[in-house]
């Protein structure tokens, strides 16, 4: 069946390293994609979207990378803080139908490690 | 209010027992959303709105149900809560389908005994 999946269930970083979460998506028909991070007690919260006919995007020590190939979403967080430990989501929006169309993954713990 | 605001905060039910959720927005999203958390099986769609007046099933709708009397207000009840129902509910607001990311609530933890 259809899904998007993460790689790695839990990544443990050192403080001050560089951060990559993977993520596997299949449904070729998918436009638009957004990861969210997730802090203990609290609902996610939108970190970057990236439209399918960009490969490539930049925020605030954030970045968000597309490959349509092989359908695999990474997010790269620079220089990674304790503020950064979070559980991290990536969605996929299949366009058309009439559920919002969002699709989650699971999510993927990052730990760092001061 | 900025956001989403998701009432209560946490709660424990009895089996059995009817709760209304309620989640109010205050940035006149067309869509609403209801999800539930739970370990391991990450969100999953109970119901869903995609404007005031109309609503929908998602994913795990069954022991559920909402209304969207307006833009702002999408309460979910639980006629009689079981403990399977024990879970982190998270309401969210997107502009509209298809259209941008979502907005999450804080959540509303339910523990049905």
């Amino acid at each position: 069946g259809e899904s998007v999946g993460l790689h790695l269930p839990t990544l443990s970083v050192q403080e001050g390293d560089n951060s990559i979460i993977n993520c596997a998506y299949s449904n070729s028909a998918s436009d638009y994609f957004i990861w969210y991070k997730q802090e203990s007690g609290k609902g996610p919260q939108f970190i970057i979207d990236i439209r399918s006919n960009m490969d490539k995007r930049q925020g605030q020590r954030v970045t968000v990378l597309l490959n349509k190939t092989v359908k695999h979403l990474s997010l790269q967080i620079a220089a990674t803080q304790p503020g950064d430990s979070a559980v991290y989501f990536c969605a996929e929006r299949r366009y058309g139908g009439s559920q919002g169309n969002l699709i989650f993954g699971k999510g993927t713990k990052l730990s760092v490690k001061p | 209010i900025a956001g989403i605001t998701q009432a209560p905060t946490s709660q424990i039910l009895a089996a059995g027992r009817r709760m209304t959720l309620r989640c109010t927005q205050d940035m006149r999203h067309n869509a609403m959303y209801w999800y539930r958390q739970d370990l391991g099986l990450g969100l999953r769609l109970i119901h869903y709105s995609n404007t005031a007046g109309t609503t929908g099933k998602g994913e795990v709708p069954d022991g559920y149900s909402v209304s969207r009397a307006n833009t702002d207000d999408f309460p979910l009840t639980l006629a009689s809560a079981v403990p399977s129902q024990t879970s982190v509910y998270f309401c969210a607001s997107s502009a509209g389908t298809g259209k941008g990311g979502y907005t999450f609530g804080s959540g509303t933890r339910l523990t049905v005994v």
